[in-house]
């Protein structure tokens, strides 16, 4: 089973609007830490927020903020204002603490986001 | 505090031969992972070392082995290359060890194997 999934291949938004790109995942641990990164063209993963398990308000930074639902296990990223730099791939990962032996980020498969104007 | 940085940028190699990439971590970080990025499998993981000791190894094959320096630098190195070996290599550092502590990343390397 897919640890991360991200449901949305692309998705389209107009400047200026909001825009929640969705993430699912799945864990037995109890301590875990989920991420988002975007991803340009240019290829360098820009790390954007980040939420722990054991948050009880949800991460914001910016335009971005974290829509965390712990029973659902998901973990959607809303952009507020779209801008055009946005259009990116955006990944949604996981870092799990099994006891500090598990260090790996597992990435979904990415949600491609076109900020038209 | 700069970021981190990886060497060479771009790289072309033929099947069979070898090939090694090269990691600086942000000033203080300790841990460095690596990952491979291709169209078809994504992101995965591919190994991560702390304090020069690796951790943590993905399913790879044992072509795909790395190290780390005392200064915490890390370098990646790839045998007898395949076609499908090509991807982009990603690297990234984190200042800690738990499942809060964020990584980020460098500009990766983009592997072209012919």
């Amino acid at each position: 089973a897919q640890k991360i999934t991200q449901t949305q291949p692309g998705m389209f938004v107009q400047e200026k609007e909001a825009v929640t790109l969705d993430c699912t995942y799945d864990t037995s641990d109890q301590s875990y830490g989920l991420f988002w990164y975007k991803q340009p063209s240019s290829g360098e993963m820009i790390f954007l927020i980040y939420q722990g398990s054991y948050d009880e308000q949800n991460a914001t930074e910016g335009r971005y903020s974290l829509n965390f639902q712990k029973a659902r296990k998901s973990a959607n990223l809303v952009i507020s204002a779209s801008q055009l730099g946005d259009s990116a791939m955006y990944f949604c990962a996981m870092r799990e603490g099994r006891g500090g032996s598990n260090y790996k980020l597992t990435f979904g498969k990415g949600t491609l986001l076109t900020v038209n104007p | 505090k700069a970021g981190v940085t990886q060497t060479p940028r771009y790289l072309i190699k033929t099947r069979g031969q070898q090939v090694t990439l090269s990691c600086s971590p942000i000033s203080g970080h300790r841990s460095v992972s690596w990952y491979q990025q291709t169209p078809g499998q994504g992101l995965q993981f591919l190994f991560e070392y702390f304090s020069e000791t690796q951790r943590n190894k993905g399913n790879f094959p044992g072509r795909f082995s790395g190290r780390q320096f005392s200064n915490s630098r890390s370098e990646m190195n790839v045998s007898t290359l395949e076609l499908g070996d090509s991807a982009l290599y990603l690297c990234a550092s984190s200042d800690g060890t738990g499942a809060y502590n964020e990584q980020f990343f460098g500009p990766g390397t983009r592997l072209t194997v012919l």
